[in-house]
This record gives structure tokens, sequence and C-alpha cells, in this order.
């Protein structure tokens, strides 16, 4: 079962950053924070993930709260081909290949 | 490097017809797992194969099975097809236990 909460959707404009939030309040002290994306009729597509500290690669950034109960994710400058949904997950990343994927949040970027 | 693979892309069967869907993974990877999305939803893990063995199985019930080969590629077999068995299949693939997961277009199976 997906331990995270995310909104059902947000729209966000074009060229600014987008932040999209996700709780994960019973996360425990092994478990990493992974965002996925998955473009209309595609696969999803891993975009980062971290255990406590801050994150950003070419993607995007993660930020992850000092309790860990919650995390956003940054995409810096959004673009029409970031419209996807967005998935958040939480799992112990060795020994599991598992993902629990909830209903993720439909992000739409508009022009 | 072709990515994760899935074969066919669409597939249409009958209610009670047994179903095959291939996966090669991306090269380098010798870890397999296969996800099923219905509309509307996020994917639902089905099982992982690693070692030729099924390591982890999801809450599906014996009617999926599934097999991977010497080479790491994988197949899901569905007997006695239901309607509700109609949805994307997902396979994504991995380097050992435990790291990302790299995942194909996925098939698209409709059963009538």
């Amino acid at each position: 079962d997906a331990k995270t909460t995310q909104p059902p959707s947000m729209d966000c404009a074009e060229g600014r950053a987008a932040n999209l939030p996700c709780n994960h309040s019973t996360i425990s002290g092994n478990e990493y924070v992974y965002w996925y994306r998955q473009i209309h009729s595609q696969g999803p597509q891993y975009i980062i993930h971290g255990l406590k500290n801050n994150e950003t690669n070419e993607m995007a950034s993660l930020i992850i709260t000092e309790d860990r109960k919650s995390s956003t994710l940054i995409l810096p400058h959004a673009t029409l081909r970031d419209t996807a949904v967005y998935y958040c997950i939480v799992r112990v990343p060795y020994g599991n290949n598992r993902l629990a994927f909830g209903k993720g949040n439909q992000v739409v970027v508009i022009p | 490097d072709a990515g994760v693979t899935q074969s066919p892309t669409h597939l249409i069967k009958t209610r009670g017809q047994q179903v095959t869907l291939r996966c090669s993974p991306k090269s380098g990877h010798d870890t397999v797992s296969w996800y099923q999305q219905a509309l509307g939803q996020g994917p639902q893990f089905i099982f992982q194969y690693y070692e030729e063995e099924e390591r982890q199985r999801g809450n599906f019930p014996d009617r999926f099975s599934g097999h991977q080969f010497p080479n790491y590629s994988s197949e899901l077999n569905v007997n006695a097809l239901l309607l509700g068995d109609s949805a994307l299949y997902l396979c994504a693939s991995g380097q050992g236990y435990g790291t990302e997961a790299f995942f194909g277009q996925g098939t698209r199976l409709t059963v009538v």
C-alpha cells in the first residue's frame, strides 16, 4: 500500500518553478523518498531520490523536511513536456525492488 | 542502448484465454519486475525476478505467473483471462537488488 499522500492534481505556469508536495508522515528511518513521473501512454520515469539531505540533478530538486515527514519536488523551469502524473514513493532501496505507487499528482503545465 | 523493451505493444484477447507478455531488460540489468496499471490508477506490483527465481510477489492470484531466462529476459503469463485483467502491463529492470527501476513502455492488454 502507498504510504504517501499527494494532491490529485495541480496546474503550473510554463517557465515558472513547479513545487510538488508529498506527505509521508509514517516514513521509517531507513526509507528513502523516490519520485517518478509518467507521461501519458509511457512507462514511469525515475526522477530523483533522497534520504534526508536535499538532492539535485539535471531534472529536479528534492527538498526533504528535517523531520522527514514531507518533501517537495521542484521542477525549476516547467515546460509543457513536464505535464505528467508524478508519483512520490517511500521505500527501502536495498533488498526490496517493490515500488508502491499511489494515484499520483496529475501536473498540467499551462502555456 | 535500447532500454527496457516490451512486446507486443498492444494485444486483444478473449475471456478465458491465456496470454504471454515479454520483456527484455536494459543492458547490464539482471532484475525484472512486472506491474499492472489499470486505467486511472498507479501501477501495482505483480512480482519480481532475480537470478531466474521469483523473489517477491504482490497481491495477485496464481493465474499470474512468470519466468526469467538466463539472458535476464522475462515473460509474464496470465491464464483464464478476466475482463478485469485489461490494463497496461509494465516491465521494469534494475541492476542487482534494490536499485532504481527503469520502465519499459508497456503492453496494453484488452480482454473482451
